[in-house]
């Protein structure tokens, strides 16, 4: 596609529930980052995937946080046993060099 | 202390005036600088970029890096309307693609 793409747009899931998270990035794109936004906040780094190369989890906040990215496109954020603490803008980018990510629009989470 | 900081505002200035958005940094590995605008419920847009040190100008968009100082600097000027949104300052080392962002700063131009 023209851009990167992230569904579900908007995810209400009940305190306890678990949440996939998808990001479809622009073909040939072989970086692929996730952000998450909190209300007012700046992006926080979560997770990074380069090639083939073991993805930087550095940022990840807790093990209830994981992602893969199969085939070197797709790539799916999960979050386990959701807390309130994760409702946020989670923003998917991809790229070509070190820098000039395009973001998709995000996934705006919502736990109750 | 944050490795970026910006002056989150928000900034309200009147249409056509000249806008100076900030953000100060402490690693002194960061050699990539970018300032990304954000509208309302939309991704960060690459705006700017600027390797290392200097001046780099687009339309009336000016970034600035001064690596002495650990400051960049977004100018924009005769601003209008549609510049109202958030500007978020980026920066990364050579050899990693991982971004590090200001939490930045709201801006309304007003008409």
């Amino acid at each position: 596609g023209a851009g990167v793409s992230q569904s579900p747009s908007n995810k209400v899931t009940e305190k306890g529930k678990d949440v996939e998270l998808r990001c479809d990035p622009i073909s040939g794109h072989t970086a692929l980052y996730w952000y998450r936004q909190s209300l007012g906040q700046g992006l926080e780094f979560l997770i990074y995937f380069q090639g083939n190369s073991a993805p930087d989890k550095s940022g990840l906040p807790s093990d209830r946080f994981s992602a893969e990215r199969t085939g070197g496109s797709v790539s799916t954020l999960t979050i386990q046993r959701t807390q309130q603490e994760d409702s946020a803008v989670y923003l998917c980018a991809s790229s070509l060099r070190s820098y000039g990510y395009t973001f998709g629009s995000g996934t705006r989470l919502t736990v109750v | 202390q944050k490795e970026v900081e910006q002056d989150p505002g928000p900034l309200s200035v009147p249409e056509g005036a000249i806008v100076s958005l900030n953000c100060t940094y402490s690693n002194s590995a960061f050699q990539y600088f970018m300032w990304y605008r954000q509208y309302s419920r939309k991704g960060p847009e690459l705006l700017m970029y600027t390797y290392s040190s200097g001046n780099k100008e687009d339309g009336r968009f000016t970034a600035q890096v001064d690596k002495s100082s650990k400051y960049i600097s977004l100018f924009i000027r005769d601003s209008q309307p549609s510049d109202s949104a958030t500007y978020l300052c980026a920066m990364s080392g050579s050899n990693t693609g991982k971004l590090i962002f200001g939490q930045g700063t709201t801006l309304q131009v007003k008409p």
